[in-house]
């Protein structure tokens, strides 16, 4: 079966800016969380979704949010980007949260 | 909130040699993750651990589960060039996966 899809796969914008990233999920994997990675940070938490719901949230300021469609697949937004944000974003499946996840290949992002 | 700590952070090994990391979490876990991810690339599911003091081998790879699930290891034996990459433990806290900072294994051959 397909993977996890990210879209685009490398980004490059401007500080102020904001971007729009892109995940479709397994087929049938209901939750979605999204990470951010850093070699300085590792895998932060950003925020989970299940069922159209955000269900967890990580230490992110508000700038950083997200949302799930009825079909699953789910956006994150990054607004007034700083050159701090540049990082590589990564979205994970599961069928349920106490199961393994399926990451995808993640949104190569650089703020300049 | 939950802490997940991994060490060590970076380990060179001579193709052969054994390769041990370690998880520590600062709260009980119901169950712990492994994933590996290779240079460049994403992160990818090895085993899930779920008992007090369980033990799963897949092929050269044994992973523990201490007994106050609040610890766990990997432990690969013999390694070759093909294990070269980062491991990472990750625990569920309130349904977040926390994600430790990761070991990353490089096997010279």
């Amino acid at each position: 079966k397909a993977g996890v899809t990210q879209t685009p796969r490398y980004l490059i914008k401007t500080r102020g800016q904001q971007v729009t990233l892109s995940c479709s999920p397994i087929s049938g994997h209901r939750s979605v969380s999204w990470y951010q990675q850093t070699p300085g940070q590792g895998l932060q938490f950003l925020f989970e979704y299940f069922s159209e719901t955000q269900r967890n949230k990580g230490n992110f300021p508000g700038r950083f949010s997200g949302r799930q469609f009825s079909n699953s697949r789910s956006e994150m937004n990054v607004s007034t980007l700083e050159l701090g944000d540049s990082a590589l974003y990564l979205c994970a499946s599961s069928f349920t949260t106490q199961e393994g996840y399926t990451f995808g290949s993640g949104t190569r992002l650089t703020v300049v | 909130g939950q802490q997940v700590m991994q060490i060590p952070q970076y380990q060179h090994v001579q193709e052969g040699e054994d390769f041990t990391t370690y998880c520590n979490s600062s709260t009980t876990l119901s169950n712990i993750q492994w994933y590996k991810q290779r240079p460049g690339g994403h992160p990818v599911f090895l085993i899930q651990l779920v008992k007090s003091g369980e033990v799963k081998k897949q092929k050269r790879l044994t992973f523990q589960f201490g007994e106050a699930k609040k610890n766990s290891s990997l432990h690969i034996t013999a390694t070759q060039t093909t294990d070269v990459g980062t491991y990472f433990c990750a625990g569920l806290d309130t349904g977040k996966l926390i994600f430790g900072q990761g070991t990353t294994l490089q096997v010279k051959p």
